[in-house]
């Protein structure tokens, strides 16, 4: 079964612009998570993707938002990039289960997209 | 709100020594608890997961983990380490709510010398 794969691996913008991260979640996986890892604040996660609907949010700015298709795929949009939006951001996905149906609730990641912004 | 702490930022030891790194965490409820590896450049390969039952959990590539409620703590050990270790590792707690969000430590990097 393919992993987590995030599309493109590389990015080069330059400020003011925006950027769209793809991200296609293992198959049969429902749910899809994006986290955003920065030398100085680490991994923080951005939000949560289910049944195409938004469930869950990070402490971020508006700048940032994100979308789930029927398929289960992600896409992560950020504009109006600035300096400190350089970063790997990580996308992770699982199967979603019910309560402590721990196996189903493991995430499951990809390689990220190296975002950098000049 | 849930947290994790990695004291360790950066780990050094011989190959063929074995390995402890520490992770403490909190929340309020039983936590799912796991640890991650990331190679330089690479996203995150789970290593180990902690949900219930038996304390001391295996994982892949020789590491194991102990959950420790009084100490709230799940350190990870390797009882002899190799040079495709060097890495990072990360800890992190997911609720047991679904865990739809990971809170991570800061990482530990670990370098092996020969």
């Amino acid at each position: 079964k393919a992993g987590v794969t995030q599309t493109p691996r590389y990015l080069i913008k330059t400020r003011g612009q925006q950027v769209t991260l793809s991200c296609s979640p293992i198959s049969g996986h429902r749910s899809v998570s994006w986290y955003q890892q920065t030398p100085g604040q680490g991994l923080q996660f951005l939000f949560e993707y289910f049944s195409e609907t938004q469930r869950n949010k990070g402490n971020f700015p508006g700048r940032f938002s994100g979308r789930q298709f029927s398929n289960s795929r992600s896409e992560m949009n950020v504009s109006t990039l600035e300096l400190g939006d350089s970063a790997l951001y990580l996308c992770a996905s699982r199967q979603l289960g019910s309560g402590r149906e721990g196996s189903k609730n493991i995430q499951y990641f990809g390689a990220g997209t190296r975002l950098s912004v000049l | 709100a849930q947290s994790v702490t990695q004291p360790d930022i950066h780990i050094t030891v011989s190959e063929g020594a074995s390995l402890e790194l520490r992770c403490n965490y909190s929340y309020g409820a039983t936590p799912y608890l796991f640890w991650y590896v990331q190679s330089p450049g690479q996203g995150l390969q789970l290593l180990l997961k902690y949900f219930s039952g038996d304390t001391l959990v295996q994982g892949i590539k020789g590491f194991e983990a102990e959950f420790k409620r009084s100490q709230s703590s799940f350190n990870l050990r390797k009882p002899s380490v190799h040079w495709s270790d060097a890495a990072e590792y990360f800890c992190a707690v997911g609720t047991n709510f679904g865990n739809e969000k990971l809170t991570f430590g800061t990482g530990t990097r670990l370098t092996i010398i020969p």
